[in-house]
């Protein structure tokens, strides 16, 4: 799987928008762009996911750049509840380990 | 429906014993992942079962370490003679198919703490 790399921590202030940056330049064509996150010490959770295109669920919006070497997660009105450790992973079949860096632990400032 | 459960939530061990990490994977669910969280770090994979086979065991231990799906009940992380070095949170997840599409969700976790 492709290396990702995320800056360690991030503030945003409640209310606004948070914008987490992955880089994966070197990324092939078939591994798709995966984001979960972690909240205090729970199981890892599920946010969204995408291959090619820009992606948006109930939770957040996945935008990829053309070139597929980086992607930034949007969580379009952050509460404190979103403070967490946030992870971005390439993933492809074949090699089904999720593999976890150390992600980029967001606070959320009230 | 009932998410990943694991099952005990906490297990304390002495040096020596044997832990036992339970996982039921979501309905419906037949590929099941193990992932060890040392403190301060991510996580990481130890293996991959689909039921009854062994499918990826690339991240686990050689030695004291094993996995087991079988066809009824859930899946068995078993560490024989445990040392300190073996505290961490277990977590287990679980997916539909082994498609790069398809998600893994995973369980709340075990927090191993051997004494």
């Amino acid at each position: 799987d492709a290396k990702t790399t995320q800056p360690p921590s991030m503030d945003c202030a409640e209310g606004r928008a948070a914008n987490l940056p992955c880089n994966h330049s070197t990324i092939s064509g078939n591994e798709y762009v995966y984001w979960y996150r972690q909240i205090h010490s729970q199981g890892p959770q599920y946010i969204i996911h995408g291959l090619k295109n820009n992606e948006t669920n109930e939770m957040a919006s996945l935008i990829i750049t053309e070139d597929r070497k980086s992607s930034t997660l949007i969580l379009p009105h952050a509460t404190l509840r979103d403070t967490a450790v946030y992870y971005c992973i390439t993933f492809n079949f074949g090699n089904e380990k999720l593999t976890f860096g150390t992600g980029t632990r967001l606070t959320i400032i009230p | 429906n009932a998410g990943v459960m694991q099952n005990p939530r906490h297990l304390v061990r002495r040096r020596g014993q044997e832990a036992r990490l339970r996982c039921s994977p979501m309905k419906g669910h037949s590929h099941v992942y193990w992932y060890r969280q040392l403190p301060e770090e991510g996580l990481k994979f130890m293996v991959y079962l689909q039921k009854e086979n062994i499918i990826d065991e690339s991240g686990m231990p050689k030695e004291r370490f094993s996995a087991e799906f079988p066809k009824e009940g859930p899946s068995i992380l078993r560490i024989q003679q445990v040392v300190r070095g073996d505290s961490a949170a277990y977590f287990c997840a679980s997916s539909r198919s082994r498609t790069a599409a398809d998600i893994q969700y995973f369980g709340a976790g075990t927090r191993l703490s051997v004494l």
